[in-house]
Protein backbone atom coordinates (compact mmCIF):
# COMPACT_ATOMS: atom_id res chain seq x y z
CA UNK A 1 0.00 0.00 0.00
CA UNK A 2 1.83 3.10 -1.37
CA UNK A 3 -0.26 5.47 1.07
CA UNK A 4 -2.05 7.29 -1.74
CA UNK A 5 -5.78 7.07 -2.35
CA UNK A 6 -7.90 7.49 -5.55
CA UNK A 7 -11.30 7.21 -5.69
CA UNK A 8 -13.37 6.00 -7.93
CA UNK A 9 -11.36 2.98 -8.91
CA UNK A 10 -13.54 2.68 -11.86
CA UNK A 11 -15.82 5.13 -13.72
CA UNK A 12 -17.99 4.58 -17.08
CA UNK A 13 -19.27 7.54 -18.31
CA UNK A 14 -20.75 8.78 -21.98
CA UNK A 15 -19.17 11.36 -24.22
CA UNK A 16 -19.80 15.13 -23.21
CA UNK A 17 -20.22 14.50 -19.44
CA UNK A 18 -17.93 15.73 -16.61
CA UNK A 19 -16.08 13.89 -14.13
CA UNK A 20 -14.31 14.21 -10.78
CA UNK A 21 -11.25 12.14 -9.74
CA UNK A 22 -9.92 12.60 -6.21
CA UNK A 23 -6.71 12.21 -4.63
CA UNK A 24 -5.41 11.79 -1.38
CA UNK A 25 -2.03 12.22 -1.07
CA UNK A 26 0.33 10.22 1.35
CA UNK A 27 -0.08 11.86 5.05
CA UNK A 28 2.09 14.72 5.14
CA UNK A 29 3.38 14.79 1.32
CA UNK A 30 2.71 18.45 0.26
CA UNK A 31 3.74 17.58 -3.67
CA UNK A 32 0.78 16.31 -5.77
CA UNK A 33 1.15 14.91 -9.50
CA UNK A 34 -1.26 13.74 -12.07
CA UNK A 35 -0.62 11.25 -14.92
CA UNK A 36 -2.29 9.95 -17.22
CA UNK A 37 -1.90 6.26 -18.89
CA UNK A 38 -3.18 5.15 -22.48
CA UNK A 39 -2.21 2.26 -24.35
CA UNK A 40 -0.63 4.65 -27.23
CA UNK A 41 0.87 7.81 -25.44
CA UNK A 42 2.47 6.01 -22.42
CA UNK A 43 2.43 7.90 -18.86
CA UNK A 44 2.55 11.09 -19.38
CA UNK A 45 2.26 14.27 -17.08
CA UNK A 46 -0.25 15.94 -16.73
CA UNK A 47 -0.17 19.17 -13.91
CA UNK A 48 1.70 18.96 -10.39
CA UNK A 49 0.80 21.04 -7.09
CA UNK A 50 2.80 22.00 -4.16
CA UNK A 51 1.15 23.04 -1.35
CA UNK A 52 -2.27 24.60 -2.78
CA UNK A 53 -0.14 26.50 -5.52
CA UNK A 54 0.31 24.62 -9.33
CA UNK A 55 3.57 24.28 -9.83
CA UNK A 56 4.15 22.57 -13.40
CA UNK A 57 2.07 21.83 -16.32
CA UNK A 58 2.23 19.15 -18.25
CA UNK A 59 -0.03 18.17 -21.65
CA UNK A 60 -3.02 18.88 -19.79
CA UNK A 61 -5.84 19.64 -22.34
CA UNK A 62 -7.90 22.67 -21.46
CA UNK A 63 -11.15 20.53 -21.13
CA UNK A 64 -9.15 19.48 -18.10
CA UNK A 65 -8.75 21.28 -14.58
CA UNK A 66 -7.28 20.41 -11.70
CA UNK A 67 -6.49 21.63 -7.73
CA UNK A 68 -4.89 21.16 -4.43
CA UNK A 69 -7.38 21.72 -1.51
CA UNK A 70 -6.13 23.58 2.21
CA UNK A 71 -6.26 20.18 3.43
CA UNK A 72 -3.56 18.76 0.55
CA UNK A 73 -6.12 16.42 -1.46
CA UNK A 74 -6.15 17.27 -5.13
CA UNK A 75 -8.94 16.87 -7.84
CA UNK A 76 -8.97 16.37 -11.44
CA UNK A 77 -11.66 17.43 -13.60
CA UNK A 78 -12.74 16.62 -16.85
CA UNK A 79 -15.04 17.61 -18.73
CA UNK A 80 -16.62 17.25 -22.28
CA UNK A 81 -14.90 13.90 -22.69
CA UNK A 82 -14.22 12.38 -25.80
CA UNK A 83 -13.42 8.60 -26.31
CA UNK A 84 -9.69 9.33 -26.58
CA UNK A 85 -9.96 10.82 -22.86
CA UNK A 86 -10.02 6.75 -22.04
CA UNK A 87 -7.18 6.05 -19.93
CA UNK A 88 -5.81 5.29 -16.28
CA UNK A 89 -5.17 7.97 -14.23
CA UNK A 90 -2.81 8.11 -11.44
CA UNK A 91 -2.48 10.51 -8.73
CA UNK A 92 1.22 10.54 -7.04
CA UNK A 93 2.49 12.09 -4.35
CA UNK A 94 5.81 13.24 -3.00
CA UNK A 95 7.24 14.81 0.26
CA UNK A 96 8.51 18.05 -1.15
CA UNK A 97 8.75 19.68 -4.40
CA UNK A 98 12.51 18.95 -4.80
CA UNK A 99 14.29 16.57 -6.68
CA UNK A 100 15.86 13.04 -4.83
CA UNK A 101 12.68 11.28 -3.29
CA UNK A 102 10.76 8.90 -5.07
CA UNK A 103 6.97 9.39 -5.74
CA UNK A 104 4.39 7.45 -4.65
CA UNK A 105 1.54 6.73 -6.76
CA UNK A 106 -2.27 5.51 -6.08
CA UNK A 107 -3.62 2.56 -7.55
CA UNK A 108 -5.16 4.52 -10.55
CA UNK A 109 -8.97 5.22 -11.74
CA UNK A 110 -10.21 3.80 -14.72
CA UNK A 111 -11.91 5.93 -16.98
CA UNK A 112 -13.61 4.40 -19.55
CA UNK A 113 -15.86 6.93 -22.04
CA UNK A 114 -18.13 5.35 -24.04
CA UNK B 1 14.23 18.43 -22.04
CA UNK B 2 14.49 15.05 -20.78
CA UNK B 3 14.16 12.04 -22.61
CA UNK B 4 14.23 8.32 -21.88
CA UNK B 5 14.18 5.72 -24.02
CA UNK B 6 13.95 2.05 -23.29
CA UNK B 7 14.39 0.32 -26.44
CA UNK B 8 13.23 -3.10 -25.10
CA UNK B 9 9.43 -3.08 -25.76
CA UNK B 10 8.68 -6.71 -24.41
CA UNK B 11 11.29 -9.19 -22.92
CA UNK B 12 10.28 -12.83 -22.28
CA UNK B 13 12.30 -15.33 -20.26
CA UNK B 14 11.92 -18.90 -18.59
CA UNK B 15 11.90 -18.61 -14.82
CA UNK B 16 15.15 -18.82 -13.06
CA UNK B 17 16.75 -16.81 -16.23
CA UNK B 18 18.57 -13.13 -15.54
CA UNK B 19 17.08 -10.66 -17.52
CA UNK B 20 18.43 -6.92 -17.95
CA UNK B 21 16.46 -4.28 -18.95
CA UNK B 22 17.84 -1.41 -20.59
CA UNK B 23 17.22 2.67 -20.41
CA UNK B 24 19.28 5.17 -21.68
CA UNK B 25 18.32 8.97 -20.99
CA UNK B 26 18.96 12.23 -22.13
CA UNK B 27 19.34 15.50 -19.61
CA UNK B 28 21.21 18.78 -19.55
CA UNK B 29 21.22 19.25 -15.83
CA UNK B 30 24.22 17.65 -13.75
CA UNK B 31 22.25 16.75 -10.84
CA UNK B 32 19.42 14.05 -11.40
CA UNK B 33 17.48 11.04 -10.06
CA UNK B 34 16.85 7.66 -11.97
CA UNK B 35 14.00 5.92 -10.52
CA UNK B 36 12.99 2.10 -11.34
CA UNK B 37 8.91 1.27 -11.06
CA UNK B 38 6.90 -1.73 -11.87
CA UNK B 39 3.59 -1.77 -13.13
CA UNK B 40 1.87 -5.62 -12.78
CA UNK B 41 -0.86 -6.58 -14.30
CA UNK B 42 -3.26 -5.29 -11.01
CA UNK B 43 -2.13 -1.68 -12.70
CA UNK B 44 -0.47 -0.50 -9.75
CA UNK B 45 2.80 1.55 -10.20
CA UNK B 46 5.59 0.06 -7.47
CA UNK B 47 8.96 2.33 -6.93
CA UNK B 48 11.21 -0.59 -6.70
CA UNK B 49 15.51 1.53 -6.71
CA UNK B 50 16.80 5.00 -6.91
CA UNK B 51 19.89 5.97 -8.41
CA UNK B 52 21.31 9.97 -8.00
CA UNK B 53 23.72 11.16 -10.80
CA UNK B 54 26.71 11.91 -8.46
CA UNK B 55 26.84 8.45 -7.22
CA UNK B 56 27.51 6.09 -10.05
CA UNK B 57 28.51 3.25 -7.29
CA UNK B 58 26.21 0.31 -8.58
CA UNK B 59 24.33 -2.17 -5.94
CA UNK B 60 22.39 -5.22 -5.45
CA UNK B 61 19.17 -5.16 -3.61
CA UNK B 62 17.96 -8.91 -2.92
CA UNK B 63 17.38 -10.40 -6.51
CA UNK B 64 17.42 -6.72 -8.08
CA UNK B 65 21.03 -5.32 -8.95
CA UNK B 66 21.77 -2.05 -11.47
CA UNK B 67 24.33 -0.36 -13.48
CA UNK B 68 24.46 3.29 -13.68
CA UNK B 69 27.04 4.30 -16.21
CA UNK B 70 27.24 8.36 -16.40
CA UNK B 71 29.64 8.60 -18.95
CA UNK B 72 27.33 6.50 -21.57
CA UNK B 73 23.79 8.09 -19.95
CA UNK B 74 22.59 4.61 -18.96
CA UNK B 75 21.03 3.02 -16.30
CA UNK B 76 20.24 -0.38 -16.56
CA UNK B 77 18.42 -2.75 -14.01
CA UNK B 78 19.10 -6.74 -13.84
CA UNK B 79 16.91 -9.37 -12.07
CA UNK B 80 18.82 -12.27 -11.03
CA UNK B 81 17.11 -15.25 -10.96
CA UNK B 82 13.95 -14.48 -12.33
CA UNK B 83 10.35 -15.53 -11.19
CA UNK B 84 6.74 -15.69 -12.46
CA UNK B 85 5.58 -12.71 -10.08
CA UNK B 86 8.11 -10.63 -11.95
CA UNK B 87 6.01 -10.25 -14.92
CA UNK B 88 5.29 -7.07 -15.22
CA UNK B 89 5.92 -3.67 -17.04
CA UNK B 90 8.70 -2.44 -15.71
CA UNK B 91 9.70 2.10 -16.24
CA UNK B 92 13.00 3.73 -15.93
CA UNK B 93 11.67 7.51 -14.81
CA UNK B 94 14.44 10.84 -14.61
CA UNK B 95 13.72 13.48 -12.14
CA UNK B 96 15.71 16.58 -12.10
CA UNK B 97 14.87 20.14 -10.29
CA UNK B 98 10.86 20.65 -9.23
CA UNK B 99 10.06 19.17 -12.46
CA UNK B 100 7.71 16.14 -13.23
CA UNK B 101 9.03 12.61 -13.50
CA UNK B 102 9.53 11.97 -16.75
CA UNK B 103 8.86 7.99 -17.87
CA UNK B 104 10.03 5.76 -20.13
CA UNK B 105 7.53 3.90 -22.65
CA UNK B 106 8.20 0.91 -20.86
CA UNK B 107 8.98 -2.67 -21.04
CA UNK B 108 6.47 -5.53 -20.54
CA UNK B 109 8.44 -8.64 -19.47
CA UNK B 110 7.28 -11.93 -19.36
CA UNK B 111 8.66 -14.81 -17.22
CA UNK B 112 7.35 -18.20 -18.43
CA UNK B 113 7.17 -20.93 -15.86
Amino acid sequence: DSGVTQTPKHLITATGQRVTLRCSPRSGDLSVYWYQQSLDQGLQFLIQYYNGEERAKGNILERFSAQQFPDLHSELNLSSLELGDSALYFCASRGWEGPGTEAFFGQGTRLTVV
Amino acid sequence: AQKVTQAQTEISVVEKEDVTLDCVYETRDTTYYLFWYKQPPSGELVFLIRRNSFDEQNEISGRYSWNFQKSTSSFNFTITASQVVDSAVYFCVHHTGRRALTFGSGTRLQVQP
